[in-house]
């Protein structure tokens, strides 16, 4: 079983829809990273986040340290947001160091 | 700041050629990564620095990957003799520290045939 579980791992979706993506992790963190990874390859970082909730745009990340699970949302979905979104966690033993799910890709259709 | 800055963005090589990564963090962060890519694997850590010197190394796959950061402004990361299976895309990223956002490069895909 991997350390860091994402669902679902293809997504499609028409524009305006609301989409939630989900990352469950089995070690213990600190922190979380959600990564936006698009077709042309590049890789940027979403959030960073410990407890709650953060917002940027149309995104929110959500975070539930106890359950070990965190929810990436899209609010009124755009073609231009396809790409892979990337779950990564720093395990407390050692916390510089990244452990990433295996990404889910989305498809935003007009 | 134009970010973290990998060369070449393609590279095209040679089964037992030397292949060499190139680089640039973002000045002032005092950590700096190389990831590796592929379709089977996703991203792996393959190694890591903290102020030049190299923490952990763990992820690299053989011998024949090897990883300097001579300053603090400049690493490269090594593969000699290149393999078909080493192809994929390597990514370097820097972070201030542990406790920040990853600033990834555009990455290298490498293919070796």
């Amino acid at each position: 079983k991997n350390e860091v579980e994402q669902s679902p791992q293809n997504l499609t979706a028409q524009e305006g829809e609301f989409i939630t993506i989900n990352c469950s992790y089995s070690v213990g963190i600190s922190a979380l990273h959600w990564l936006q990874q698009h077709p042309g390859g590049g890789i940027v970082s979403l959030f960073m986040l410990s407890s709650g909730k953060k917002k940027h745009g149309r995104l929110i990340a959500t975070i539930n340290i106890q359950e070990k699970h965190s929810s990436l949302h899209i609010t009124a979905s755009h073609p231009r947001d396809s790409a892979v979104y990337i779950c990564a966690v720093p395990p407390m033993n050692n916390t510089d160091k990244l452990i990433f799910g295996t990404g889910t890709r989305l498809q935003v259709f007009p | 700041d134009a970010g973290v800055i990998q060369s070449p963005r393609h590279e095209v090589t040679e089964m037992g050629q030397e292949v060499t990564l190139r680089c640039k963090p973002i000045s002032g962060h005092d950590y700096l990564f190389w990831y590796r890519q592929t379709m089977m694997r996703g991203l792996e850590l393959l190694i890591y620095f903290n102020n030049n010197v190299p923490i952990d190394d763990s992820g690299m796959p053989e011998d024949r990957f090897s990883a300097k950061m001579p300053n603090a402004s400049f690493s490269t990361l090594k593969i000699q003799p290149s393999e078909p299976r080493d192809s994929a895309v390597y990514f370097c990223a820097s972070t201030v520290n542990q406790n920040t956002e990853a600033f990834f490069g555009q990455g290298t895909r490498l293919t070796v045939v």
